[in-house]
């Protein structure tokens, strides 16, 4: 089943307004968890890493003061795209590593992915 | 800048097996394989990784080059369910290291 989950799965919103988009770790506490964006017939692109109590990591080009994101306790991140805009219709989808030790070896799984379309 | 190189497209026989390629010429003596796949507008899902020695779990396998330099994911028996967005990446592992994709292989497995 499902160990990282995302909501809402997809929303639409008129231009100039904020959408939150959640990221949740379902069975194990992520200290990190990484956003990225994915627009149609191209690759993940990754914004930014969420650590849990301390300010986010942003990549080369993406906007802190647009995509804002809060690791507020270790099973979520927020990320919240403010002022949004038709050119931030995106894919965008967080994963979270599963801690070494609980049976896993590391690796990163995946939210289902949340489309936001902005009219 | 994706450290790996895998082809465009590829096509395969319901049932056959699937054999993706990937090369990784600068992976670093640190940095594990990590193949990953992407179903149409889902989240991507996690598949097999490796460091040196070949892996097989219930998903796939993975044969990596005894020098690291290249690997092939294989899929024994494609199904239709098996069309998606494969994904090579090579990364640091353990609780380090977000992971940089490349543009991936479309496999398309056919009837």
């Amino acid at each position: 089943g499902a160990v990282v989950s995302q909501h809402p799965s997809r929303v639409i919103c008129k231009s100039g307004t904020s959408v939150k988009i959640e990221c949740r770790s379902l069975d194990f506490q992520a200290t990190t968890m990484f956003w990225y964006r994915q627009f149609p017939k191209q690759s993940l692109m990754l914004m930014a890493t969420s650590n849990e109590g301390s300010k986010a990591t942003y990549e080369q080009g993406v906007e802190k003061d647009k995509f804002l994101i809060n690791h507020a306790s270790l099973t979520l991140s927020t990320l919240t795209v403010t002022s949004a805009h038709p050119e931030d219709s995106s894919f965008y989808i967080c994963s979270a590593r599963k801690p070494t030790g609980t049976g896993t070896t590391g690796e990163l799984f995946f939210g289902e992915g949340s489309r936001l379309t902005v009219l | 800048d994706a450290k790996t190189t895998q082809p465009t497209s590829m096509d395969c026989a319901e049932g056959r097996a699937a054999n993706l390629p990937c090369n990784h010429s600068t992976i670093s003596g640190n940095e594990y394989v990590y193949w990953y796949r992407q179903i149409h507008s889902q989240g991507p899902q996690y598949i097999i990784h490796g460091l040196k020695n070949n892996e097989t779990n219930e998903m796939a396998s993975l044969i990596i080059t005894e020098d690291r330099k290249s690997s092939t994911l294989i899929l024994p028996h494609a199904t239709l369910r098996d069309t998606a967005v494969y994904y090579c990446i090579v990364s640091v592992g353990g609780s380090q290291g977000n992971l940089i994709f490349g543009k991936g292989t479309k496999l398309s497995v056919k009837p």
